[in-house]
Parts: C-alpha cells; structure tokens; sequence
C-alpha cells in the first residue's frame, strides 16, 4: 500500500537530548514537509524539501534540523537547542505538478514528550 | 493578521443531519487555493476537498461540500448526513501564490456528532 510512514508513534525524550522522527513515504512525491501541532493549534511549517539533497527552512525552525537524502526519506531531529519541544510532530509530502492545488498527504504522526 | 479563521471551536449535530463548518480567509493575492482536513483523535490529517479561487463551481467530494463565496472570502465546509465517524477536528488551510506557496492552518473546529 502506499503511504507515508512515521515513526516512532510515541517518543520520550529527556532534556538535553537530541531525538530523530522518521518519515518515510512510498508515493513517489517530490515534496516532503515537516510539522508541529500543540493543542488548540493548527499546523506549523518546521521545514520541507521540495527535491532531494535541498531543504528549506519554514515559519518555526530554530531548534530543528533535516536532512533529504532520498527521494522517500525525511527525518527530522529535535535537538536540545529547541525551548519546547512536547508536541505532535506531522509529516506531509506532495507533488509540484498541479501549483496551487498539489495535495498534501500526510503521515500518522509521532507525539514527543520531553520529561 | 491571521490568514485563516475558523470562529467556532466546537460544534455538535445530531447523526444524518447536514452541519456547516466555517472559515475564512484574508488575502490580497487573486489566485489561491483552499483545503480541508479532517483529523481524527489518531491524529493523522486526512484531506477532504480542494477550492481554487478560480474555480466556477463549489467543490464538492461525496457527502463534503464547500461553499466557497469569494467576495465575502469564506470558504465553509458543508457535510451532509453527518455519521459517527464524522467526530473529528475539522482544520481550514490555504495556499497563496506567492513564493513556496506554503499551506496556512487555520485552529480547527471539533465535530461532534451524537446517535
């Protein structure tokens, strides 16, 4: 089947420690992205990518780093340098063939704690 | 300013009824897009329809509707007969065409449909 891929579901993370979300996507999508999610909230742009080895920083980077060396591959690392960190983390990914209308997918969702 | 509006953080219809979720948007920009998501308490983000500003016609996706009037930039969407698996956060974005044409949340409405 195909999809997008986040994991792990849940993670716990102490302070001071850096911690890698992974999201994996098998649709063959150009674009990946990455998000946040506090309560109450809507979605936030941490970082996307619309063509491999290239990434871009969204609204709510600091503290956050990619990288992009495979088409089906994102993964996102929370480091210490990041003030808050508890929250829903979302990936999306899309394709760049239709502007204003390519669709966003996006994964199940990785909910990080830091305790 | 805020870019997406959804006033209403909860609303609440009986099963087989029709309910209209609202949102609005501000932009100068004449060309757009405007998506909704609905995210069940899993968390993942499932998209639901597509609006382009251009586009003569609502948009309309099996039982969703939006009721897109550009002069008053609203874009609300409309389930008709509601079901149970219809409770769920309903979120309002748009895509401008200006540069990365990133996607914009809005906060959310929670649907909660009762037997």
């Amino acid at each position: 089947d195909g999809g997008i891929t986040q994991s792990p579901k849940y993670l716990f993370r102490k302070e001071g420690q850096n911690v890698t979300l992974s999201c994996e996507q098998n649709l063959n999508h150009d674009a990946m992205y990455w998000y946040r999610q506090d309560p109450g909230q809507g979605l936030r742009l941490i970082y996307y990518s619309q063509i491999v080895n290239d990434f871009q920083k969204g609204d709510i980077a600091e503290g956050y780093s990619v990288s992009r060396e495979k088409k089906e591959s994102f993964p996102l690392t929370v480091t210490s340098a990041q003030k808050n960190p508890t929250a829903f983390y979302l990936c999306a990914s899309s394709m760049l063939d239709r502007g204003l209308a390519d669709t966003q997918y996006f994964g199940p969702g990785t909910r990080l704690t830091v305790l | 300013a805020q870019k997406i509006t959804q006033t209403q953080p909860g609303m609440f219809v009986q099963e087989k009824e029709a309910v209209t979720l609202d949102c609005t948007y501000d932009t100068s920009d004449p060309s757009y897009g405007l998506f909704w998501y609905k995210q069940p308490s899993s968390g993942e983000m499932i998209f639901l329809i597509y609006q382009g500003s251009y586009d003569q016609q609502n948009a309309t996706e099996g039982r969703y509707s939006l009721n897109f009037q550009k002069a008053r930039k609203s874009a609300n969407l409309v389930i008709s007969a509601s079901q149970l698996g219809d409770s769920a956060m309903y979120f309002c974005a748009m895509r401008e065409n200006t540069g990365f044409q990133k996607l914009v949340f809005g906060t959310g409405t929670r649907l909660l449909v009762s037997p």
